[in-house]
């Protein structure tokens, strides 16, 4: 694994259905966070986490939870999805939280919530 | 409410024009303005700035943030097609990113 992997790439969803989107980074990144991308609305920030153990809400963070139990990993979970959250999701990186290092970004999960 | 506001939504350019994409942010916490490039997939990074009047460059693009006024341009000279692409501002406000809805490029030959 090199930078940041994200799976699946696509899925289609039934509402009511609970989904677990994965990420995960080699880099030995202290951050990490979740965004949605939507037509017209830009990348919104769902969830964040600065460092291993600790998670924080973004700008959007109702119907969506996530967990930070190591470094590299940090999936995001649609306990109940609804068709609202069709959307492509990012998970990015960065090395701390700061206001001097970088955000890579993975390749994105687009999801249908049917 | 918009937080990050980028200009214009759209631009249709043919290869060797210069473009400037702009970027207004709010001030309230702010920390450092960034720009990325949007292709197929995910965003890559070009630029964080964090002081006012200080260009950054790389290649053919550049950049520049004023903080009196509240905005940053990207500047991209001799474009090519492979600029092509959705460029997103984002401000990092306080401890969160806030992202523009970005303004898509198209470079014709």
């Amino acid at each position: 694994i090199a930078g940041i992997t994200q799976a699946p790439t696509s899925q289609i969803l039934a509402a009511g259905r609970r989904m677990t989107l994965r990420c995960t980074q080699d880099m030995r990144h202290n951050a990490m966070y979740w965004y949605r991308q939507d037509l017209g609305l830009g990348l919104r920030l769902i969830h964040y986490s600065n460092t291993a153990g600790t998670t924080g809400k973004g700008e959007v963070p109702d119907g969506y939870s996530v967990s930070r139990a190591n470094t590299d990993d940090f999936p995001l979970t649609l306990a109940s999805a609804v068709p609202s959250q069709t959307s492509v999701y990012f998970c990015a990186s960065s090395r701390q939280w700061s206001d001097t290092d970088t955000q890579y970004f993975g390749p994105g999960t687009r999801l249908t919530v049917l | 409410e918009d937080k990050v506001v980028q200009s214009p939504l759209s631009l249709v350019v043919h290869e060797g024009d210069t473009v400037t994409l702009n970027c207004s942010y709010e001030v309230t916490n702010f920390r450092s303005l960034l720009w990325y490039k949007q292709e197929k997939k995910a965003p890559t990074f070009l630029f964080m700035l964090t002081s006012s009047g200080i260009e950054k460059k790389s290649g053919r693009l550049s950049s520049i943030l004023d903080k009196k006024e509240l905005f940053s341009i990207l500047n991209i000279t001799a474009t090519q097609t492979g600029d092509s692409a959705v460029y997103l501002c984002a401000e990092l406000r306080g401890n969160q990113f806030y992202f523009g809805t970005g303004t898509s490029l198209t470079v014709i030959p």
